[in-house]
């Protein structure tokens, strides 16, 4: 079946670090691949998407590519800032299986 | 923001007693999701629809109903809600459910159930 495997958290980082968030996964066919982020007391918003190897989805400064050979969609952002704490959920989606499949959820805290 | 809309919010009840959560949609997307989120475990899928009338189960259907007669609303519901039914409940809506296509989900604020 499909799995999403993300780095563990928590997460702590000062203001304007770089981030990268691991995301591998296992799944048949071609699935399309998501960031999903959860700010405290919401629900999930997505973060950006990639629906075939070598895309790179991209927004809000948060970039992740399709890598099909090594089946990883890494999370990076190149200066975080304090209002991007919260959690970040890697998931794909399977036309076959008709569902998301959601990694773990990694809590991203951010200190000024 | 996807026009969609869980209710209630908040809700405790008492173990053995029926329960039903609503998610209602502006948006006139064909499919709908339901997901319980838990600790350490991410978001699982209880029961999808794909068109009024249409669902199906998901990982952890068990203990768990849905109806949907029209195409703005998804209704969950617990027959006999137990402790471990205890969660935050979300709602999710996508145009298609096809590969490579506009399947991203959109998702509702979420419903708090507390089972004592």
């Amino acid at each position: 079946g499909n799995s999403v495997t993300q780095m563990e958290g928590p997460v702590t980082l000062s203001e304007e670090a770089f981030l990268t968030i691991n995301c591998t996964y296992t799944a048949t066919g071609y699935p399309s691949l998501f960031w999903y982020v959860q700010y405290p007391g919401e629900g999930l918003q997505l973060l950006l998407k990639a629906t075939k190897a070598d895309d790179k989805g991209s927004n809000k400064g948060f970039e992740a590519t399709y890598r099909k050979e090594t089946t990883s969609f890494h999370l990076e952002k190149g200066s975080v800032q304090v209002s991007d704490s919260a959690v970040y959920f890697c998931a794909l989606y399977s036309g076959s299986a008709r569902q998301l499949t959601f990694g773990s959820g990694t809590q991203l805290t951010v200190l000024p | 923001d996807a026009g969609i809309t869980q209710s209630p919010r908040h809700k405790v009840t008492e173990t053995g007693t029926p329960v039903t959560l609503r998610c209602h949609q502006t948006e006139n997307h064909r499919y709908m999701y339901w997901y319980r989120q838990d600790p350490g475990h991410g978001l699982r899928l209880i029961h999808y629809s794909y068109g009024v009338k249409d669902t199906d189960k998901g990982e952890v259907s068990d203990g768990y109903s849905v109806s949907r007669s029209k195409t703005e609303d998804f209704l969950l519901t617990l027959e006999s809600a137990t402790s471990s039914q205890t969660s935050v409940y979300f709602c999710a809506i996508s145009e298609s459910g096809a590969a490579g296509g506009r399947n991203e989900q959109f998702f509702g604020p979420g419903t708090r159930l507390t089972v004592l």
